[in-house]
């Protein structure tokens, strides 16, 4: 079966940085998706690695390790409009259209 | 990026009724779309891909009979929740992608999500 976990729940500061961590085992691979979802709103797309490395996009960096099963989500700087659950997503490596999405962490930024 | 919107965005029925619901893509053709759900605090769970001009195609543990898809055009799909209980209640969610092209790192475009309360 398709694995990926991510912590429930975090806080942070505003302003701080906050990293969220995603493992996953999957019988194939071909990308690995985050995506940030605010409470009864549809999910909006953050980042997207497929290579080994670190992705960086304004205040948001995805890193992702292949042969570790393993990413995460870097946020800086953050602002209290940041609060949401983000969802760590994989794609099937042989069905291009199938995602497996992870539970979720919901973020808690405080002042 | 692309729009996708869902409608209605709230609806709340009767135990045993059918209740149908809307993806539309805006502003691109989507030959395949898909169909979420979402318990609370859970996360999405994919019930079915949604062909243009075929049948779709279910994920194992999803009822075809009590979730009824149908993708008539390129840029719209319904689900109709047949008999609908208080256990159907949920957030449902439909996606679509921009293009088929394999290899690529298109994303999935979300619509809003449309509550559904089963009373």
């Amino acid at each position: 079966g398709q694995n990926i976990d991510q912590p429930t729940e975090m806080t942070a500061t505003e302003g701080a940085i906050v990293q969220i961590n995603c493992t996953y085992q999957t019988s194939g691979f071909n990308g690995l998706f985050w995506y940030q979802q605010h409470a009864g709103e549809a999910p909006t797309f953050l980042s997207y690695n497929v290579l080994d490395g670190l992705e960086e996009k304004g205040r948001f960096s995805s890193f992702l390790s292949r042969s570790k099963g393993y990413s995460y989500l870097l946020l800086k700087e953050l602002q209290m409009k940041d609060s949401a659950s983000y969802l760590c997503a994989v794609r099937d490596g042989d069905n291009f259209n199938k995602f497996y999405f992870g539970s979720g962490t919901k973020l808690n930024v405080k002042p | 990026g692309a729009v996708v919107s869902q409608h209605p965005s709230r609806v709340i029925c009767k135990s045993g009724t059918s209740v149908k619901i809307e993806c539309r893509s805006l502003d691109f053709q989507a030959t395949t779309m898909f169909w979420y759900r979402q318990f609370p605090k859970k996360s999405l769970m994919l019930m079915a891909t949604s062909n243009e001009g075929s049948k779709a195609t279910y994920e194992q543990g999803v009822e075809k009979d009590k979730f009824l898809i149908n993708h008539a055009s390129l840029t719209l799909s319904t689900l109709t929740v047949t008999s609908a209980h208080p256990e159907d209640s949920s957030f449902y969610i439909c996606s679509a992608r921009e293009s088929e092209t394999s290899g690529s790192d298109n994303e999935q475009f979300f619509g809003p999500g449309t509550r559904l309360t089963v009373l």
